[in-house]
């Protein structure tokens, strides 16, 4: 089947800007999570979703950040007033569920350039 | 917190060798514990797991194994190929921690040679 898709693959904007980045996750899954990847280090949680709820926010490093998941499928991560340090490849993976011993299956990642 | 701490690379190796990338982690809690790797041109998937102490993942010749006592999850192989380069992860997620987010190390590049 489909795994977890990603759009767009690559942004490009310009500092103060606003962004929406979409995530599709594999049909049934009900834990959806965002994460943020700098160059040369680990993906970092940003926030995960059980179902429509946000579960952990945890990870939002701001207010600027922001995440939906308004029918429990597709998730948008928002981000406003981008700034140059927001530049980053934002992850989004989901499993089946929350359970700590769950594989997460990632999408291939939105590369978000702020100029 | 939990931290995961992954050998620097990168790491090069000629066809064959024997591969080992050390792990080691800190967790509130009672971790799983996580392989991903990362092809080139490719998303984060998952190579193996173990969800409990002494216990052994393994897959596609690569292996791993659970140690609580030394809070390790050394990732191995045995004889390593070139479509083994890749960008390999360790990570850990917990029940005390909002089960399912994890926390990863900043992965450790393989490359190896013909």
């Amino acid at each position: 089947g489909a795994g977890v898709s990603q759009t767009p693959s690559n942004k490009v904007t310009e500092k103060g800007k606003y962004v929406e980045l979409r995530c599709d996750p594999i049909s049934g899954h009900t834990a959806l999570y965002w994460y943020r990847q700098s160059l040369g280090q680990g993906p970092e949680f940003l926030i995960y979703f059980q179902g429509t709820g946000a579960a952990d926010d945890s990870g939002l490093p701001n207010d600027r950040f922001f995440a939906v998941r308004p029918e429990g499928s597709v998730s948008t991560l928002k981000i406003q007033r981008t700034e140059r340090g927001d530049s980053a490849v934002y992850l989004c993976a989901s499993s089946q569920d929350s359970s700590s011993y769950n594989e997460q299956f990632f999408g291939p990642g939105t590369r978000l350039t702020v100029l | 917190g939990n931290s995961v701490t992954q050998m620097e690379g990168p790491v090069t190796l000629s066809e064959e060798a024997f591969l080992t990338i050390n792990c080691t982690y800190t967790a509130t809690g009672y971790p799983s514990l996580f392989w991903y790797v990362q092809y080139p041109g490719e998303g984060l998937q998952l190579l193996l797991k173990a969800t409990k102490a002494d216990d052994k993942g393994s897959n596609k010749g690569f292996e791993a194994t659970y140690r609580k006592e030394t809070t390790s999850f050394h990732l191995e192989k045995g004889s390593v190929q070139v479509s083994d380069s890749a960008v390999y992860f360790c990570a850990l997620s917990t029940a005390a921690t909002n089960a399912g987010k994890s926390t990863f190390g900043d992965g450790t590049t393989l490359t190896v040679k013909p």
